[in-house]
């Protein structure tokens, strides 16, 4: 079975920092581009970061770069992010999702994040 | 990077269409052919609905339609049934990020 599982998750204070894991079974991880996204409560969802699938390149939402970094280990099969100086605005659910490219017609096309784990909540807070 | 605009909520009788709108910009839903629409039920992950703005997942009936004119692209739900009151969210590719849509909340009335 395809499966994300997220880990991590608590309550920190605002400064703080927290790692958070996601680990994937079921589907070759190192071929895939992987996302975090994260849900404020009773927000929408926003796109946080990913990164290819050899950990090469790295992209982040405006909000949260100099202070995530996405990361992962193709030999573990785990997806990482690590969130320093953490703010309140930052409490939200925090999604791991495969973020699938595939090939068609001699190109690479888009299909969109089709792997999403059951999400992992952070809550920054005094 | 802002998000994309949606409407707040869309409703419909049981057997009814609901259409759901969603408008980027030229950087993001009118530069690439790449709108995802994502399913989302109370206190569940996100479930890919629709990618290539109009092709379905495996498994996803054929009740789910989409489609694109310029920056907006649109979710169409046809034959409402009870299981589709949940919300929904558009998606778009947009060179190395992604940004989502506002959401929609649809209700079966």
């Amino acid at each position: 079975e395809v499966q994300l599982v997220e880990s991590g998750g608590g309550l920190v204070q605002p400064g703080g920092s927290q790692r958070l894991s996601c680990a994937a079974s079921g589907f070759t991880f190192s071929n895939y581009l992987m996302s975090w996204v994260r849900q404020a409560p009773g927000k929408g969802l926003e796109w946080v970061a990913n990164i290819k699938q050899d950990g090469s390149e790295k992209y982040y939402v405006d909000s949260v770069k100099g202070r995530f970094t996405i990361s992962r280990d193709n030999a573990k099969n785990s997806l990482y992010l690590q969130m320093n100086s953490l703010r309140v605005e930052d409490t939200a659910v925090y999604y791991c999702a495969r973020d699938r490219w595939y090939y068609y017609d001699n190109s690479w096309r888009y299909y969109g994040m089709d792997v999403w784990g059951q999400g992992t909540t952070v809550t920054v807070s005094s | 990077q802002s998000a994309l605009t949606q409407p707040p909520s869309a409703s419909g009788s049981p057997g009814q269409s609901v259409t759901i709108s969603c408008t980027g910009t030229s950087s993001d839903v009118g530069g690439y052919n790449y709108v995802s629409w994502y399913q989302q039920h109370p206190g569940k992950a996100p479930k890919l609905m629709i990618y290539e703005v109009s092709k379905r997942p495996s498994g996803v009936p054929d009740r789910f339609s989409g489609s694109k004119s310029g920056n907006t692209a649109s979710l169409t739900v046809s034959g409402l049934q009870a299981e589709d009151e949940a919300d929904y969210y558009c998606s778009s590719y947009a060179g190395s990020n992604r940004i989502f849509g506002t959401g929609t909340k649809v209700t079966v009335l």
